[in-house]
């Protein structure tokens, strides 16, 4: 079965620019969430979707982030515009009631915004 | 809010050497328990989890035992290998709001194992 996807795998950008990375969930999973990672922060949960619903979008960092799930097995997180201090692995993961809940998480993109 | 606290690390030992990776944590009710391994330019994936006071996760050789008089979930194993070395990130399950669950993580803890 394919896992979690992610694309693209790396990004690199200049400042101002605007960045989507995408995400596909695994089929049947209907929760998802949007990490960040960083060396200095770890890693952070932005945002998380149960059935296509925003369900906690408190720790996306500012407006400049903006996340949406279209349909149930897709995912866009958008930085409009990007600043340097974005630049981190973004990584998608998904799960579901009858896997226990269990994580599975994406290879992750990495977004270097100079 | 719920909060998970790890050994910080990086943490190096030689190939059989013994490991503990500590981790506490803070939480109001009765959260499940998790480790996750991350290998290098990979995503996290479950290594193991427990569910309830005592019980005890188990894989790939390692342990951790949930531990609610002390709030502990350590992660053990008794004889280490190169291809052990990753970071390992302790969490714990928040509260199921409208059907998701959330996982809390620990800061990571970077393992390198030497040969």
């Amino acid at each position: 079965d394919a896992g979690v996807i992610q694309s693209p795998r790396h990004e690199v950008t200049e400042m101002g620019q605007e960045v989507t990375l995408r995400c596909k969930l695994i089929s049947g999973h209907n929760s998802l969430f949007w990490y960040r990672q960083t060396m200095m922060r770890g890693l952070e949960l932005l945002i998380y979707f149960n059935n296509n619903v925003p369900i906690d979008d408190s720790g996306m960092p500012e407006d400049r982030f903006s996340a949406k799930m279209p349909n149930a097995s897709f995912s866009t997180l958008k930085i409009q515009p990007s600043e340097p201090r974005d630049s981190a692995v973004y990584f998608c993961a998904s799960s579901t009631r009858q896997g226990a809940w269990e994580l599975f998480f994406g290879e992750g993109s990495r977004l270097t915004v100079l | 809010g719920d909060s998970v606290t790890q050994m910080e690390g990086p943490v190096t030992l030689s190939e059989e050497a013994f490991l503990t990776i500590n981790c506490t944590y803070t939480a109001t009710g009765y959260p499940s328990l998790f480790w996750y391994v991350q290998y290098p330019g990979e995503g996290l994936q479950l290594l193991l989890k427990a569910t309830k006071a005592d019980d005890k996760g188990s894989n790939k050789g390692f342990e951790a035992t949930y531990r609610k008089e002390t709030t502990s979930f350590h992660l053990e194993k008794g004889s280490v290998q190169v291809s052990d070395s990753a970071v390992y990130f302790c969490a714990l399950r928040d509260t199921i709001i409208q059907g998701a669950q959330k996982l809390v993580f620990g800061q990571g803890t970077r393992l390198t194992i030497n040969p």
